[in-house]
């Protein structure tokens, strides 16, 4: 079992640019959620998904991010329009069943720095 | 809203001795406490947790004491070893809207003198 994958590991873009993060779950696990981790930071929740669905993106800035979990590939994280504020270790994680309850495994992150 | 506290922010223990890591949540429903060890560069990794149907749970030199009246939580780390040394975060499910999120606290940075 690879574990859970993201890629890019290390991302950089330009202002006004737009960014692409991708996640696959574990092997079986249907469930993914994202986090952003800012430098000495903790981390924030983003959005929890299931396959085609979005169940919770109340973490989630209203503008420019959107994130999908298509029926077939991965899980993406789409920042449009990056600002310097948007800098940080974004983190994937999946869990087997529905809810926070279930543990969560964490991808190695994707490192995101806006020029 | 759901709020965890985590102190200390930095922990420097000499190698042998065992370090503490407290959290305090703020909802009396949570029930899922987890807690991660992150080292420079590396992804969070699941290390122990416990849930509200028990007070403590161990694991080898690892151990989780939980105190719901009080909504408080401990990481307890013996015979400490320089591999120990990272970034420990606490967290607590809190449940909004329907679903249930985790909430982490803002991390301790464990330093083991050897």
């Amino acid at each position: 079992n690879a574990g859970v994958m993201q890629n890019p590991r290390h991302l950089v873009r330009r202002r006004g640019q737009e960014a692409r993060l991708r996640c696959s779950p574990m092997k079986g696990h249907s469930h993914v959620y994202w986090y952003r981790q800012l430098p000495e930071e903790g981390l924030k929740f983003m959005v929890y998904l299931q396959k085609e669905n979005i169940i919770d993106e109340s973490g989630m800035p209203k503008e420019r991010f959107s994130a999908e979990f298509p029926k077939e590939g991965p899980s993406i994280l789409r920042i449009q329009q990056v600002v310097r504020g948007d800098s940080a270790a974004y983190f994937c994680a999946s869990s087997f069943r529905r809810g926070i309850t279930d543990t969560q495994y964490f991808g190695p992150g994707t490192r995101l720095t806006v020029l | 809203g759901e709020n965890v506290e985590q102190h200390p922010s930095t922990l420097s223990v000499q190698e042998g001795d065992s370090a503490v890591i407290k959290c305090t949540y703020s909802d009396s429903a949570s029930n899922y406490f987890p807690w991660y060890k992150q080292e420079l560069g590396k992804r969070p990794q699941l290390i122990i947790d416990i849930r509200s149907n028990v007070g403590e749970k161990k694991d080898q030199r690892i151990a989780v004491t939980l105190n719901k009246t009080a909504k408080h939580f401990s990481l307890h780390i013996t015979e400490t070893q320089p591999e120990d040394s990272a970034v420990y975060f606490c967290a607590a499910s809190f449940l909004t809207g329907g679903n249930e999120k985790l909430t982490f606290g803002t991390g301790t940075r464990l330093t083991i003198i050897p």
